[in-house]
């Protein structure tokens, strides 16, 4: 699992409040990555990050940001959360060219 | 940016028949094409990728096949076993590139 975890893995939350979601990872890696995941639409990229203090937006930014202030942790938040961002979001580092993912959280706004 | 395009979204098999999930991609400059493998409440999972300078790999029962003139690759699953039952995903990207594009999936079912 390239020593990635993330938390928390469930949440419900109400319309309005911020929300800040957290991914871990042990092995160093210089790149992380933030997506979301809805039925038929795959995994869309929200933000990335290719170092620390080093980061991009992605396809479906809009609504969340990111901070990278040490290489083990890539945190995003969703400033006022709305009942569209309800969805299980993954992160992920890279190896080479492989992704691998974290276990995912699973938010629900209300 | 790259647009992926993944066919079919669902697609039910009968045990031990082939399974073929088709991508096409839109920026000739990609030139690596994994395949994640997501079974239900799992993380996705790499299954096999290949790069265009190879128009075919083949790992046991899975094997994937590269048409870069006609800018789309392919998953084959021979002899598909319970197991195989979880949601594809194919992805591009090019070259020395930080992200990866994601098709929106295909739920594979196999049937016993």
């Amino acid at each position: 699992d390239a020593g990635i975890t993330q938390s928390p893995r469930h949440k419900v939350t109400e319309t309005g409040t911020p929300v800040t979601l957290r991914c871990h990872q042990t092995e160093n890696h210089r790149y992380m990555y933030w997506y979301r995941q809805d039925p038929g639409h795959g995994l869309r990229l929200i933000h990335y990050s290719y170092g620390v203090k080093d980061t991009d937006k992605g396809e479906v930014s809009d609504g969340y940001s990111v901070s990278r202030s040490k290489t083990e942790d890539f945190l995003l938040t969703l400033e006022s959360a709305t009942s569209s961002q309800t969805s299980v979001y993954f992160c992920a580092t890279k190896i080479s060219n492989e992704q691998f993912f974290g276990p995912g959280t699973r938010l629900t706004v209300l | 940016g790259e647009n992926v395009e993944q066919h079919p979204s669902t697609l039910s098999v009968q045990e031990g028949d082939s399974a073929v999930i088709k991508c096409t991609y839109s920026d000739s400059a990609s030139n690596y094409f994994p395949w994640y493998k997501q079974e239900l409440g799992k993380r996705p999972q790499l299954i096999i990728d290949i790069r265009s300078n190879v128009g075919e790999k083949k790992d046991q029962r899975i094997a994937v096949t590269l048409n870069k003139t006609a800018k789309h690759f392919s998953l084959h699953i021979t002899e598909t076993q319970p197991e195989d039952s979880a949601v594809y995903f194919c992805a591009a990207s090019p070259f020395n590139d930080y992200k990866l594009s994601f098709g929106a999936g295909t739920t594979v079912t196999v049937r016993a």
